[in-house]
This record gives structure tokens, sequence and C-alpha cells, in this order.
């Protein structure tokens, strides 16, 4: 069974620094892997995922996660960080192609100070 | 195109209370989740449907029923409200084509 650690539950970012959010996961075939962002009081928006291929994925608002199987990592990273980011950020894996459920991770809030 | 909905945006009940929360997709999309969120845990599947005719438990399913109505729509049944069912509910949606799961906006429900 598949299990996601994010490490840190809350981050704080000045507007224009870099965002990290941390992800690692456990998973017995190769995952796939999904970042989702939640704005208050809404639903959960796909923000990139990985399949298969290129380990470093793009996804929108300007966010970027790259998958390491060595560290069993999914990092999310954004160069500069704006004020609309402030959200929380979940991380989710599924095994692959054949199974249709995600395992998500607790979740990281992050606020951007002006 | 509205994506995945969900009705009542929020409820209040009293213990021993039942009710349904529908929810319903427009993307022709095989398969169907209920989530529900509470504070540091983030998500967890309380039942998912494969496919249409086809229902499945998650991780918490105790104290829920389902029915996949068709291939839109997937209900979550509540019989006997308890405050530990107080939680956000969410429905997901997903196509193996794309993988990646559709929200709806969520139901607030509090059980008193």
């Amino acid at each position: 069974a598949q299990s996601v650690t994010q490490l840190g539950s809350h981050v704080s970012v000045s507007e224009g620094a870099l965002v990290l959010l941390r992800c690692n996961y456990s998973s017995s075939v190769p995952p796939y892997l999904f970042w989702y962002v939640q704005y208050p009081n809404q639903g959960l928006q796909l923000l990139l995922k990985y399949t298969t291929g290129a380990t470093l994925v793009k996804g929108i608002n300007g966010f970027e996660a790259e998958f390491k199987k060595s560290e069993t990592s999914f990092h999310l990273t954004k160069p500069s960080a704006h004020m609309s980011d402030a959200a929380e950020y979940f991380c989710a894996v599924s095994d692959g192609p054949n199974d249709y459920k995600l395992s998500f991770g607790a979740g990281t809030t992050v606020t951007v100070r002006a | 195109n509205a994506g995945v909905t969900q009705t009542p945006k929020f409820q209040v009940l009293k213990t021993g209370q039942s009710m349904t929360l529908q929810c319903a997709q427009d993307m022709n999309h095989n398969s169907m989740y209920w989530y529900r969120q509470d504070p540091g845990m983030g998500l967890r599947l309380i039942y998912y449907s494969a496919s249409e005719g086809t229902t499945d438990k998650g991780e918490v399913p105790n104290g829920y029923n389902v029915s996949r109505l068709n291939k839109r729509e997937f209900s979550l049944r509540l019989e006997s409200a308890a405050p530990s069912q107080t939680s956000v509910y969410f429905c997901a949606s997903s196509d193996l084509s794309y993988l990646a799961q559709y929200f709806g906006p969520g139901t607030r429900l509090t059980v008193l």
C-alpha cells in the first residue's frame, strides 16, 4: 500500500522568494504522483502530475516538481512566490495505471508575507 | 460544462439523523470517489466506484453507504449521523485516459 509524507504542515515565505514543499512517498510499484492546491472554502485543483517519462514536471501557476526515484521524493517548487499562492497544498500518490485510488498527504499550508 | 457538482453545500444534523449527499459529473468519467477532509489528516477515501455498477470500500467506510445511480451520479448516505462524521466531504471523478481526479466544491457537514 502506498503512503505519503509531507514535511512541514506550515510554510511561510516572503513574496518573491522560493517556494519549496516537500513530499516523500512509499509505493511497492512505480507510482503516479500528483500535487493539488486548495484555496479557502474550495475544492482541490490539480497543479501537476507525474505518470511516466520526463521526471521534471511543469504545472500551472509557475509550479514544477521533480520525481526522484532514488529518494522516493516529489518536491514542489516555484521560483518566486506571489500573494495568490497562499493556499493548502496536497501531495498524492497512486500505484500506477491499474489503481484508481489516491492516497493523500496531510497537506502543507503556505502563507506569503508581503 | 459544470465539472463535478455537489449538493448541499452546508448541512447541520443532529446525532442519529440520516442524510444523503449528492454528487454529479458531466465529464463522462468512469470512476467516482467520496472523500472526507479533516484538519491535519489530508483527504481520506470513504468509498469509490471504478465504473458504473461497481462500488468498493476505501480507507474509512464505516457509517457510510453509497449508490452509483448511473454513470453521472454517485451519492453518499449517512444512515445514523454521529459527531465523528463532522467533516468536509468531497466528491471526485476520473478517467483512465487522464488519470488525475477532478474534485467538487465540497459539502461542509456538522453533526451536533
